[in-house]
């Protein structure tokens, strides 16, 4: 258990629709990253926060957006979902300055 | 911009020793981070090189040569828990602290 925490765990949607993941770094780390695996792509970075503050930009869609708030924990909304959309999303922490990232047990998102 | 390249897929037997490859190019990185991920799983981390050289750890070694844009994971009295796909990654010298993932061999352990 890597102390990071993402809810749901599968969803299951249609295209045109929006979702929202949740993700909960571990105790202590100020900085959350977004990731996306697909077949075909691997893992892609989306989108790093530090402390409330967007940090970096992956190959992020304009329809996908992010935000930390205050108690640390952080979501990926994904809206007018495409079928190429589903992937598993897996949110990751670290310690500043850390090699180390700690990966959540991901959301399987299938868009129908 | 980033690539690093893999083999797709590795067959080792139980007991034995694997090295898996991964040749990259980027325009600079901090170092280069190995991870583990079993089906359905999180990617969990390895081994990470910050300089040019071996580093241990337990049955796994990771190494890295920057002047032959070159790294590897070698992994040693294979178990078939060690059946999984295995990332090598690096932190591009951005100021931030992502990751960007090699497209992932997949080990097979067999008996």
């Amino acid at each position: 258990d890597s102390g990071v925490t993402q809810t749901p765990k599968h969803l299951i949607t249609a295209t045109g629709q929006r979702v929202t993941l949740r993700c909960s770094p571990r105790s202590g780390d100020l900085s959350v990253y977004w990731y996306q695996q697909s077949l075909d792509q691997g893992l892609q970075f989306l989108i790093q926060y530090y402390n409330g503050e967007e940090r970096a930009k992956g190959n992020i869609l304009e329809r996908f957006s992010a935000q930390q708030f205050p108690d640390l924990h952080s979501e990926l909304n994904l809206s007018s979902l495409e079928l190429g959309d589903s992937a598993l999303y897996f949110c990751a922490s670290s310690p500043e300055g850390y090699n180390e990232q700690f990966f959540g047990p991901g959301t399987r998102l299938t868009v129908l | 911009g980033q690539s690093l390249e893999q083999p797709s897929e590795v067959t080792a037997v139980e007991g034995a020793i694997v090295q898996i490859n991964c040749t990259y190019q980027t325009s600079g990185f901090y170092g280069l981070s190995w991870y583990q991920q079993h089906d359905g799983g999180a990617p969990t981390f390895l081994s990470y090189n910050a300089l040019d050289g071996l580093e241990e750890t337990g049955r796994f070694s990771s190494f890295l040569s920057r002047s032959d844009s070159y790294g590897y994971l070698l992994l040693q009295e294979l178990q078939m828990k060690d059946s999984a796909s295995y990332f090598c990654a690096v932190r591009p010298q951005t100021g931030a602290n992502n990751l960007f993932f090699g497209t992932g061999t997949r080990l097979t352990v067999i008996p």
